[in-house]
């Protein structure tokens, strides 16, 4: 069966620091990756998407970047944290689009930039 | 992006049904019904999706309108651990709309014991 894990579950960071979070699929290949971001008491706003390995396509410009560097493991990251940036991201993965299939969304990491 | 108009919130009792509408009337030909669930601090889960048929699953059932501008998701017999936000999203049958899930304020619904 497949599964998506995703860590950490909670993150407290300075502003400024950098960040990296991964997500990783076990169980299919070539799965349709995502982050999510959501805000405290907002929906869930899509950050980035992949289809590929080193395909990455952004939704929102921000100080976020995503990155696929093998095909069931996708990294967010920033280099300089902002306030703004604190919310619950979540990754996803579905099959390949076309289908109409759901989406499997791992259990989050709280990011909380302080 | 075609859009959903679902109530912010409804109430149930315990082992009732409960049936959580949705609108879409601009909804296109290629696109499928997602119903997803979010409890405080998870991640949304996969409830059910369709495309014009109705759908049942063994979480609930998804009834489409003929004209597919509304659809209601049934929740057989509501138990406290359904209580979460509800949402009703349009996914794309293809192009680039079709990898975005796009989520709305969705509803919330309470179970009363």
């Amino acid at each position: 069966s497949q599964t998506i894990h995703q860590w950490p579950a909670t993150l407290v960071q300075p502003v400024g620091s950098p960040l990296s979070l991964e997500c990783t699929v076990e169980g299919t290949s070539n799965p349709n990756l995502y982050w999510y971001r959501q805000a405290a008491g907002r929906g869930l706003q899509l950050l980035f998407y992949s289809v590929g390995i080193g395909q990455i396509s952004s939704e929102v410009p921000q100080n976020l970047s995503a990155s696929r560097p093998q095909d069931r493991q996708f990294i967010l990251s920033s280099k300089k944290l902002l306030l703004s940036d604190s919310g619950f991201y979540l990754c996803a993965w579905s099959v390949t689009a076309g289908t109409g299939g759901g989406y499997t969304f791992g259990s989050g990491t709280r990011l909380t930039v302080v | 992006d075609a859009k959903t108009t679902q109530p912010n919130s409804m109430e149930s009792n315990e082992e009732e049904p409960v049936h959580l509408p949705c609108n879409h009337s601009t909804i296109s030909g290629t696109d499928y019904i997602h119903w997803y669930r979010q409890l405080p601090s998870q991640g949304p889960e996969y409830v059910i999706h369709g495309l014009t048929s109705n759908v049942n699953n063994r979480m609930a059932s998804l009834a489409i309108a003929e004209d597919r501008k509304s659809s209601t998701l049934i929740l057989h017999r509501a138990t406290l651990r359904d209580a979460a936000v509800y949402y009703c999203i349009l996914r794309e049958g293809s192009g680039a709309g079709s990898y975005q899930l796009t989520f709305g304020k969705g509803t919330k619904l309470s179970v009363i014991p």
